[in-house]
């Protein structure tokens, strides 16, 4: 069955950066399009950042466009989130999900999230 | 940018039905595509409906979904009410700028 698993997580410093990791399992990655979703404390969900199956696409919300990266190495069924100068308002659990097929805006699966929170 | 505009909450009896309804702003609803998801408490969310009706492969048929173009809407509808469906759900959809946009939510309650 599909799992994703997202790490990397963890409190961080204003100011800092920081890559989030999702290993997939269960599916033919390099087919899928794969999206991150972020969702604040006692807030509701906010799209992040989708990129297609092959990497050749790559779109973003306009709150992080300039400091988030979305990247994938298909070869270690790997999806990552690079996130460069750090504030406040990034804090959330962040969520990978994989699209139902390789440049669809429909998310179909989600992984457990994990929990970024910046602070001094 | 347009927006997705949901009921903040909704309540109903269980073995009732409920609709929750989902407002796009600008754009036709019928030119992209709209999901629902369900989050319950401290869990990530699942998706209940994709592509405006169709149902994920284990979701039950209680739920549906449907676009409406005259009032550019999308709705989820639960029937057959239970305790369990008590969650958030969430409206997905984009537009040709390439932008996803959530819905706020709507809080269930089934009392």
């Amino acid at each position: 069955q599909v799992q994703l698993v997202e790490s990397g997580g963890g409190v961080v410093q204003p100011g800092r950066s920081l890559r989030l990791s999702c290993v997939a399992s269960g599916f033919n990655f390099h087919n899928f399009g794969m999206h991150w979703v972020r969702q604040a404390p006692g807030r509701g969900l906010e799209w992040v950042a989708f990129i297609w199956f092959d990497g050749s696409n790559k779109y973003y919300a306009d709150s992080v466009r300039g400091r988030f990266t979305v990247s994938r190495d298909n070869s270690k069924n790997t999806l990552y989130l690079q996130i460069n100068s750090l504030g406040a308002q990034d804090t959330a659990v962040y969520y990978c999900a994989k699209a139902d097929i390789g440049d669809s805006w429909s998310l179909l699966n989600w992984g457990q999230g994990t929990l970024l929170t910046v602070s001094s | 940018n347009f927006m997705l505009t949901q009921p903040h909450s909704v309540s109903e009896s269980p073995g009732k039905t409920v609709t929750i309804s989902c407002t796009r702003s600008s754009g036709s609803i019928a030119g992209y595509y709209v999901q629902w998801y369900q989050q319950r408490p401290g869990s990530s969310p699942t998706t209940l409906i994709y592509e405006d009706d169709q149902r994920p492969s284990g979701v039950p048929d209680r739920f549906s979904g449907s676009i409406d173009s005259s009032s550019n809407s999308a709705s989820l509808t639960i029937s057959g009410l239970k305790t369990e469906d008590e969650a958030d759900y969430y409206c997905q959809s984009y537009d040709t700028s390439n932008r996803g946009v959530f819905g706020g939510g709507t809080k269930l309650t089934v009392l």
